[in-house]
């Protein structure tokens, strides 16, 4: 079975900030990785995957995340935050061959003035 | 284009009521998935549909239900309703049937059961 891990419920930063977000995944065979951006009141938007290829993914609104196979990792970057980036973002792994996406429990991202 | 729609917006059910959710993938996707999520928590996955046929189920209990007509919509079914039952129900649609490709998800329906 698969299982995705947020590790931190809660990511208050500054405007202009770096930010990361952690996630970790669990799985015994492979999976696709997603990071999904949820503004409130809204359904989900696709930030970014990584489906195979270079470890490093960049997707809208200038975020990024590295793949990491050994560390079981998915983490999102962005080198500086702006106000609209505050929302809930969701990671999620999809096994190869379906369709069915698994997802963390999400980050609330605040960004303060 | 427009994307995925999903009717009624909000939505409140008594206990024991049945419910009917509606979804309209966006054109030429074939595949529609459904998805729960309670508030504070992630998605929850509860079926998947292609070709009129049922392709995943989470686990979820058989009161719940679900279908996709020729046009490729679908119809989310919820019987004897719960008040754990409230929650948002996402509905996303996709190309393919299967593999890791895109889904667009649509901006759910908010269900309140009391």
């Amino acid at each position: 079975a698969q299982s995705v891990t947020q590790l931190d419920s809660q990511v208050p930063v500054f405007e202009e900030a770096p930010v990361e977000l952690r996630c970790n995944y669990s799985s015994s065979v492979s999976v696709y990785l997603f990071w999904y951006v949820q503004y409130p009141n809204q359904g989900l938007q696709l930030l970014l995957k990584y489906l195979s290829g270079s470890t490093l993914v960049k997707g809208i609104n200038g975020f990024e995340a590295e793949f990491n196979k050994s560390q079981t990792s998915f983490h999102l970057r962005k080198p500086s935050v702006h106000i609209s980036d505050t929302a809930e973002y969701f990671c999620a792994v999809s096994v190869a061959d379906t369709d069915k996406l698994i997802f963390g429990t999400g980050t609330r991202l605040q960004v303060f003035p | 284009d427009a994307g995925v729609t999903q009717s009624p917006t909000h939505l409140i059910k008594t206990r024991g009521q049945q419910v009917t959710l509606r979804c309209s993938p966006i054109s030429g996707h074939k595949s529609v998935s459904w998805y729960q999520q309670v508030l504070g928590q992630g998605p929850q996955f509860i079926f998947q549909y292609y070709e009129k046929e049922e392709r995943g189920r989470g686990n979820f209990p058989d009161r719940f239900s679900a279908r996709q007509f020729p046009n490729y919509s679908s119809e989310l079914n919820v019987n004897a309703l719960l008040l754990g039952d409230s929650a948002l129900y996402l509905c996303a649609s996709s190309f393919r049937t299967s593999g890791s490709y895109e889904q667009y998800f649509g901006p759910g329906t908010r269900l309140t059961v009391t």
